[in-house]
């Protein structure tokens, strides 16, 4: 059974301070993908990537990070200068090679930026 | 422009009174699929179809059907509504497995069943 915990309901932050949203998956697949979407006040679903498990490199993407460990089946989320555009629910999601048409999702993490 | 388009946006109906909710896509993708986003459970798979004619269960199908007919189209047909399903739809496509592609997410349908 594939599963993603969000253990982190909310967070507040003040703006320019760095902040982890944590990702904690659970799967039987050897091969699985993982994914980050981000959910602002407007309620659309973005994406912000997709890594599959055989890459582990760490991703950075301007203020946004990505921190892939398979040793602890987790892939957290960091920004760093946190701005209150990044106000927003953020969803991990992982999909994997047994249920590959499926795409599970965690609970959400809404994360405030206070100015 | 690329995009999901979902209507209507926003739909109040009562107990038992079948209602449709229409998803389209304008990407030729082949994979679409259905969520349902209720609070402190993230979102839920309810269906999906890999293609044209192809369609199967995700995680939360009760009391909803769907249909594939064309490509670009997968509406969400919900026959006898009750008030459990009160919740913020999102239907979604991609090019074809969500584990490949990048999946697209239309802007949702909130619905309220009184």
């Amino acid at each position: 059974a594939q599963k993603v915990t969000q253990a982190q309901t909310e967070i507040s932050v003040v703006e320019k301070e760095d902040v982890t949203l944590d990702c904690v998956y659970e799967t039987r697949d050897t091969t699985y993908y993982l994914f980050w979407y981000k959910q602002p006040p407007s309620g659309e679903l973005v994406f912000l990537i997709r890594r599959n498990s055989f890459d582990e490199q760490n991703e950075i993407s301007g203020r946004y990070s990505w921190n892939f460990q398979k040793s602890t089946s987790s892939f957290n989320f960091t920004i760093t200068a946190s701005q209150v555009v990044d106000s927003a629910v953020y969803f991990c999601a992982l999909s994997g090679s047994t249920g590959a048409n499926n795409l599970f999702f965690g609970t959400g993490t809404r994360l405030t930026v206070i100015p | 422009e690329a995009q999901v388009t979902q209507n209507p946006r926003y739909l109040i109906t009562v107990t038992g009174k079948k209602l449709t909710v229409t998803c389209s896509q304008n990407m030729n993708h082949e994979y679409m699929s259905w969520y349902r986003q209720d609070p402190g459970l993230g979102l839920r798979q309810i269906y999906y179809s890999m293609n044209v004619e192809v369609t199967d269960k995700g995680d939360v199908p009760e009391g909803y059907k769907v249909s594939r007919k064309e490509k670009r189209n997968f509406p969400l047909i919900l026959e006898s509504p009750s008030p459990n399903q009160t919740s913020l739809y999102f239907c979604a496509s991609s090019l074809s497995s969500p584990a490949s592609y990048e999946q697209y997410f239309g802007p949702g349908t909130r619905l309220t069943v009184t």
